[in-house]
């Protein structure tokens, strides 16, 4: 079977750096994504690692390690306006299976 | 280029009714996916649509069913309201190209209340 584990909440300050981590069993993927859901919102796409290592969009970090089989997002700089749920999900390598999400992660960020 | 939108937005129902929420894909993507959200229990997988053809369904009841149609557009049912189902149903499309094909666009979700 497939799935995927993150903390339930975390909390971090603002202007800090925080660090979301995403574990996963599963036979095969093509790469792991996360997503952002702010309170009452839809979820958005953050970013997408499809290789190791780490890619970049601006504050925002992921990192992939497949023999670990772990990820992790890394928010820095932190803002009050990062306070949401993040999500990870795995892309299967058969672009005929489904995509399948983690349970969320809640973040909250202290002044 | 247009979101994707859910209609409609709220639905208040009693248990034992059926409920039918549409969406509308983003223009050029194919695949359409539904999840229900709860607190706590993040994204459950309901089904994917691609080309009209279910390509994947999840641990739900048959009382949850869906359809897709030919400009994409897809709408899913439920029977038998349950006070269980109420939740927040999201609908997701993507394309289906190359590493496009990883990200899903969601919709604003449609809050279902069971009564």
């Amino acid at each position: 079977g497939q799935s995927l584990e993150q903390p339930s909440e975390v909390t971090a300050v603002e202007g800090a750096i925080v660090q979301i981590n995403c574990t996963y069993q599963t036979s095969g993927f093509y790469g792991l994504s996360w997503y952002q859901q702010h309170d009452g919102g839809a979820p958005t796409f953050l970013s997408y690692n499809a290789l190791d290592g780490l890619e970049e969009t601006g504050r925002f970090s992921s990192f992939l390690s497949r023999s670990d089989s772990y990820g992790y997002l890394l928010l820095q700089e932190l803002q009050m306006k990062d306070s949401a749920s993040y999500f990870c999900a795995v892309v299967p390598m058969n672009r005929d299976d489904k995509i399948i999400f983690g349970k969320g992660t809640r973040l909250h960020i202290l002044p | 280029k247009a979101g994707v939108t859910q209609t409609p937005r709220y639905l208040i129902k009693t248990r034992g009714q059926q409920v039918t929420l549409s969406c509308s894909p983003i223009s050029g993507h194919r695949s359409v996916s539904w999840y229900q959200q709860t607190p706590g229990q993040g994204l459950q997988f309901l089904f994917e649509y691609f080309s009209e053809t279910q390509r994947n369904k999840g641990n739900f009841p048959g009382r949850f069913s869906g359809r897709q149609f030919s400009n994409s557009r897809s709408e899913m049912n439920v029977s038998t309201l349950e006070l269980g189902d109420s939740a927040l149903y999201l609908c997701a499309s993507r394309r289906e190209a190359g590493r496009a094909y990883n990200e899903q666009f969601f919709g604003p979700g449609t809050r279902l209340t069971v009564l």
